[in-house]
C-alpha cells in the first residue's frame, strides 16, 4: 500500500540553524499539509500546499517557515533560524483531492529536537 | 472560538469490554467528522470518517455515532484487545473549507489483559 514517507526520522540542530524537513508524498495525490505536535500536547495544523502554492496557513507558520516541492515528489518544510519552541513531532500529510470522504494520510514524523 | 475536546485524557479497560470515547465540539459546522489512532512516536492514522447527514458508522468492531444536535461524536471499540491500546484522536475539517483536520487533544486508551 503507497505510504508517505519523511526523512529524516530525527534531527538535531542547534537554536538559530536552518533545517529542511523532507516529505515524499503519495504519488497522484495533489494536497499536501504539514502539521505539527508538541510533546503532550495536539496534533497542530501549520500550511496546507496545493498546485505549487500555499493554500492555508495558520498563525504557527509565520516568516520563519517555507514551503516547497521542488520537484514532482518531494514536500519540504524549511525553518529558518530554529527556536527552542520548534522542538517536535512533524508530521506531513497528503490527499488525493478535496472530496468530502478522502483521508489524509499522514507519514510517520520526523521529531526535530532544537538545543 | 472553536473548540475540540476529547473528554477524557485516559482510559483504562479490561480486554473484552466496549470501550467508549467522547469527542464534543464547538462553534464548528463541519461536515464530516474523523477519528485517527496514533500509537507513540507515530504518525495518526485515518480509521472513521462520519458525514453530517450519518447517524452512525462501522468498520468492523469500530463504531462512530454523529450527534450535529448536541455536537458529539462517540467512538466505540468492541470487544477491545490489548493490540487497541493507543491514542485515539477526533478530527473535524476546518469549515473554511481548506479542509485542514483541527484535532482533539486524544483520549489515551489502555486494554487491560
Amino acid at each position: 500500500e503507497p505510504e508517505v514517507t519523511q526523512t529524516p526520522s530525527h534531527q538535531v540542530t542547534q537554536m538559530g540553524q536552518e533545517v529542511i524537513l523532507r516529505c515524499v508524498p503519495i504519488s497522484n495525490h495533489l494536497y499536501f499539509y504539514w502539521y505539527r505536535q508538541i510533546l503532550g500536547q495536539k496534533v497542530e495544523f501549520l500550511v496546507s500546499f496545493y498546485n505549487n502554492e500555499i493554500s492555508e496557513k495558520s498563525e504557527i507558520f509565520d516568516d520563519q517557515f517555507s514551503v516547497e516541492r521542488p520537484d514532482g515528489s518531494n514536500f519540504t518544510l524549511k525553518i529558518r533560524s530554529t527556536k527552542l519552541e520548534d522542538s517536535a513531532m512533524y508530521f506531513c500529510a497528503s490527499r488525493l483531492g478535496l472530496a468530502p470522504g478522502e483521508t489524509q494520510y499522514f507519514g510517520p514524523g520526523t521529531r526535530l529536537l532544537v538545543l | 472560538s472553536q473548540k475540540i475536546e476529547q473528554n477524557s485524557e485516559a482510559l483504562n479497560i479490561q480486554e473484552g469490554k466496549t470501550a467508549t470515547l467522547t469527542c464534543n465540539y464547538t462553534n464548528y459546522s463541519p461536515a464530516y467528522l474523523q477519528w485517527y489512532r496514533q500509537d507513540p512516536g507515530r504518525g495518526p492514522v485515518f480509521l472513521l470518517l462520519i458525514r453530517e447527514n450519518e447517524k452512525e458508522k462501522r468498520k468492523e468492531r469500530l463504531k462512530v455515532t454523529f450527534d450535529t444536535t448536541l455536537k458529539q461524536s462517540l467512538f466505540h471499540i468492541t470487544a477491545s484487545q490489548p493490540a487497541d491500546s493507543a491514542t485515539y484522536l477526533c478530527a473535524l475539517a476546518g469549515d473554511t473549507g481548506r479542509r485542514a483536520l483541527t484535532f482533539g487533544s486524544g483520549t489515551r486508551l489502555q486494554v487491560q489483559p
